[in-house]
């Protein structure tokens, strides 16, 4: 079983819409939580980092629930400049602070 | 600023040959990451470098693979004698571990590695 699992997608949607992504992460000790994008043949970006509390960015809201050892990312209004893929990233309670990344969820916006 | 550099862009290598590449972190940054993104695949961890420490290796896939990080700075991913399976995007990072933001690791464009 991977670390952290998202589903690959790709999630087609219309401009304007909704649309949340799920990301589960196997290891309890983990410490930090973030969603990164990447466009095609380019390098990660951070999005936002995931607090316990949630917390929003405009359009964007991440959550996070410890419980259950899930992450979500919510994109309201989607824009056709949302396309890209999504990465849930976490870091585990070492000095290194690596990330260890899902596989991503590819979206793709439509007109 | 500048952000993190990577050469070179692109590399095509034949198979056996050894490649060095080279990462050129945000000034400042002490810390320092090699990932890599294998086609169809998520980014795995190879290798982080932390000011004077000692790196830690665990993420490195064989022997064939090694990293240097001179002065603090700049760093080198060595692959020898490389094979089909090495072709990937090779990802560097740099960090900084003081003041706030910490948490970021901002990521080069990434050397594509092709192994005929």
């Amino acid at each position: 079983r991977k670390e952290v699992e998202q589903d690959p997608g790709p999630f087609n949607v219309p401009e304007g819409a909704t649309v949340a992504f799920n990301c589960t992460y196997s290891n309890s000790a983990s410490q930090s939580f973030f969603w990164y994008r990447q466009d095609c043949r380019k390098e990660p970006k951070l999005l936002m980092s995931v607090y316990s509390s949630g917390n929003e960015d405009g359009r964007f809201t991440a959550q996070l629930n410890r419980a259950s050892q899930y992450i979500s990312l919510l994109i309201r209004d989607s824009k056709l400049s949302d396309s890209a893929t999504y990465l849930c990233v976490v870091t585990y309670n070492n000095a290194g602070n690596m990330l260890t990344f899902g596989g991503g969820t590819r979206l793709m916006v439509k007109p | 600023g500048a952000g993190v550099s990577q050469s070179p862009s692109n590399k095509v290598t034949e198979k056996g040959k050894d490649v060095e590449l080279r990462c050129d972190p945000i000034s400042g940054h002490t810390a320092l990451y090699w990932y890599r993104q294998s086609l169809g695949q998520g980014l795995e961890f190879l290798i982080y470098f932390q000011g004077n420490s000692a790196p830690d290796k665990s993420g490195l896939p064989s022997d064939r693979f090694s990293a240097e990080r001179t002065g603090g700075s700049v760093s080198t991913l060595t692959i020898q004698r490389t094979q089909q399976e090495d072709s990937a995007v090779y990802l560097c990072a740099s960090r900084r571990t003081s003041g706030s933001g910490t948490d970021t690791q901002y990521f080069g464009p990434g050397t594509r590695l092709t192994v005929l």
